[in-house]
């Protein structure tokens, strides 16, 4: 069985400060992974996806994650948060079935 | 360009009904999805589908059906609608990937539909 707990239902950070958001998984088969912002009102989009070719991946917007497969993670982070940035995150990982984590609300604050 | 899109965007019934949740993709994807979204529960899979006539239950299928005549629609529906099903629904679509390995490719998502059921 496949799942993703992410930390923090809430995050707030300042405007310019360092976003970090944690995603852990775990799966039975080596997994892709995913993450996905959602602004309100709006449908999920996919920031950046891990399918193996590279640990560290960068995605739109500025955001990057990096798979560490011996601390089954894939954190999120974009060095200077921008008020834009405001939505719900969210972590996903893809092996038998594509799983969703709880998700993370980011705040930005001015 | 390609697209996923759901109508309608908002519905209100009420207990009982039959209500029908409209999806259609334009990406010729063979994958079709649907979750519910909850505060507290995130997305969780409803019903999905790997091509034409084709069809799973997912997570929360209790209550709703779905049916794949074609590659581009995967229309939802609620049976009898209960006030439990109020939510916002998502549908989702995604392609084969390489060597037709379902799992690398990811979802493109729907704008979601608002249903609340009085």
């Amino acid at each position: 069985a496949q799942s993703v707990t992410q930390l923090g239902s809430h995050v707030s950070v300042s405007e310019g400060a360092l976003v970090l958001l944690r995603c852990n998984y775990s799966s039975s088969v080596p997994p892709y992974l995913f993450w996905y912002v959602q602004y309100p009102n709006q449908g999920l989009q996919l920031l950046l996806k891990y399918t193996s070719a590279a640990t560290l991946v960068k995605g739109i917007n500025g955001f990057e994650a990096e798979f560490k497969k011996s601390e089954t993670s894939f954190h999120l982070t974009k060095p200077s948060a921008h008020m834009s940035d405001a939505a719900e995150y969210f972590c996903a990982v893809n092996g038998q079935n594509f799983v969703f984590g709880p998700g993370t609300r980011l705040s930005v604050l001015p | 360009d390609a697209e996923i899109t759901q109508s309608p965007r908002h519905k209100i019934t009420e207990t009982g009904r039959q209500v029908t949740l409209a999806c259609h993709q334009t990406w010729n994807h063979n994958n079709m999805f649907w979750y519910r979204q909850d505060l507290g529960h995130g997305l969780r899979l409803i019903h999905y589908s790997y091509g034409v006539q084709d069809t799973n239950k997912g997570e929360v299928s209790d209550g709703y059906s779905v049916s794949r005549s074609n590659t581009e629609d995967l229309p939802l529906t609620l049976e009898s609608a209960a006030s439990s099903q109020t939510s916002v629904y998502f549908c989702a679509s995604s392609g084969l990937g390489l060597a037709g390995d379902v799992s690398y490719n990811e979802q493109f998502f729907g704008p979601g539909t608002r249903l609340t059921v009085l």
